[in-house]
């Protein structure tokens, strides 16, 4: 779907370190959202955002921060306290009452 | 909070058969029920959804429907073609409630030539 951009699209992390990942939106949405894909298990909440200057935890929180400081913009950081940082990232986003859109995802390694 | 349930987690049909993938859902106040359609290694793509004031929505050989007093709901693609072949996943929310959506674990479609 055009509008959400998520970057890098690959992203290897060291032991002990935090990685920030992109995502953008120019659809002038509301509400932005983290999900985590690992295989089998679907597509977990980590954290959302209804409205600038505010997110709230999802399911799976532990280990990630958000920042929300402007509206078309809501990186992740996966900070040294997630112990099990390898996955696919989905970003997406959606207006009250509409279908969310996903971006196209960033896959993070362990080194 | 929403709990949803997808089966069968593979599902492999000839082509030109149907295909059926059901969900269920535990929250009652849960009112829209998207299904996204994943190719491997893109994201998700809405390819149709459901609200609770309808039992089913067709688009051509996609159809969903959707059962609020069993609290589960179904996506049926006939005519299936090779290009169907995905995982798919359902999910379900209350539209303008706090949370974000709660997807089932996927249903991994195989279409045999």
């Amino acid at each position: 779907d055009g509008g959400i951009t998520q970057s890098p699209k690959y992203l290897f992390r060291k032991e002990g370190q935090n990685v920030t990942l992109s995502c953008e939106q120019n659809l002038n949405h509301d509400a932005m959202y983290w999900y985590r894909q690992d295989p089998g298990q679907g597509l977990r909440l980590i954290y959302y955002s209804q409205i600038v200057n505010d997110f709230q935890k999802g399911d799976i929180a532990e280990g990630y921060s958000v920042s929300r400081e402007k509206k078309e913009s809501f990186p992740l950081t996966v900070t040294s306290a997630q112990k099990n940082p390898t996955a696919f990232y989905l970003c997406a986003s959606s207006e009250q009452g509409l279908p969310q859109h996903f971006g196209d995802g960033t896959r993070l390694s362990i080194l | 909070g929403e709990n949803v349930e997808q089966h069968p987690s593979t599902l492999s049909v000839q082509e030109g058969d149907s295909a059926v993938i059901k969900c269920t859902y535990s929250d009652s106040a849960s009112n829209y029920f998207p299904w996204y359609k994943q190719e491997l290694g893109k994201r998700p793509q809405l390819i149709i959804d459901i609200r609770s004031n309808v039992g089913e929505k067709k688009d051509q050989r996609i159809a969903v429907t959707l059962n609020k007093t069993a609290k589960h709901f179904s996506l049926h693609i006939t005519e299936t073609q090779p290009e169907d072949s995905a995982v798919y996943f359902c999910a379900a929310t209350e539209l303008g409630g706090a949370d974000g959506l709660t997807f089932g674990k996927g249903t991994h479609l195989i279409i045999q030539p």
